[in-house]
């Protein structure tokens, strides 16, 4: 079966701290990851995907297939990444798409 | 620009009552989700659909039926709403994959009260 952990439900960091969010998946084939954000009254959007390799409002994430871990990850958070983060993992059924997505974790950057 | 639409932002209804909620994209895309988001919980499945007519459940189907007449059109119906119903509902659609898996894009939210 097909499952996202996403360990912490808050993460409070200082600005200009790094900040990493974890997030582990299950699954026996190939996997595309996702980070999708929902800033406050704002629609869910995704953030970055694993197959494009960039870089996102500062945002980098690397697949870890032997840790099985997409993890999100900047080094200087500022106060607008404050979000709800969501990991989503995506899996291809021939005639469509799954997606899975993790429990979320509210990210606040404070002052 | 992308659009995806949902037919109400707030909706307040009554133990029993037949809820629809409606969902409308204009990417001509093939998938269409609707999930609902709780707290701790996520955002959790209910049901998929990769074509007109075609649908799948996901991983809470129950006390829902979905319906996908047209391409752009995919509703959401509760047969008699229940308290434990009351929940944030949003609509999602994606291209049908080719070689590289499609982010998908989505609605506002609607977000449901059942009293």
């Amino acid at each position: 079966a097909q499952r996202v952990t996403q360990p912490e439900k808050l993460l409070s960091v200082f600005k200009g701290a790094p900040v990493e969010l974890k997030c582990n998946y299950s699954y026996s084939g190939s996997p595309e990851l996702f980070w999708y954000v929902q800033y406050s009254r704002q629609r869910l959007q995704l953030l970055l995907r694993h197959i494009s390799r960039e870089s996102i409002k500062g945002f980098t994430a690397d697949l870890n297939k032997g840790e099985t871990s997409f993890h999100l990850k900047k080094p200087f958070a500022q106060e607008e990444d404050s979000a709800m983060y969501y990991c989503a993992l995506s899996t291809d059924k021939g005639y469509g798409q799954n997606f899975v997505f993790g429990p979320g974790t509210r990210l606040s950057v404070l002052p | 620009d992308v659009k995806v639409t949902q037919s109400s932002r707030y909706l307040v209804k009554r133990t029993g009552e037949k809820v629809f909620l409606e969902c409308v994209q204009d990417m001509d895309h093939e998938n269409m989700f609707w999930y609902r988001q709780d707290p701790g919980l996520g955002l959790r499945l209910i049901y998929f659909s990769y074509d007109v007519k075609m649908k799948e459940k996901g991983d809470i189907p129950e006390g829902y039926s979905v319906s996908r007449e047209k391409k752009e059109r995919f509703s959401l119906i509760l047969e008699s709403a229940s308290t434990n119903q009351t929940s944030m509902y949003l609509c999602a659609s994606s291209l049908r994959p080719s070689g590289f898996f499609n982010e998908q894009y989505f609605g506002p939210g609607t977000r449901l009260t059942v009293t």
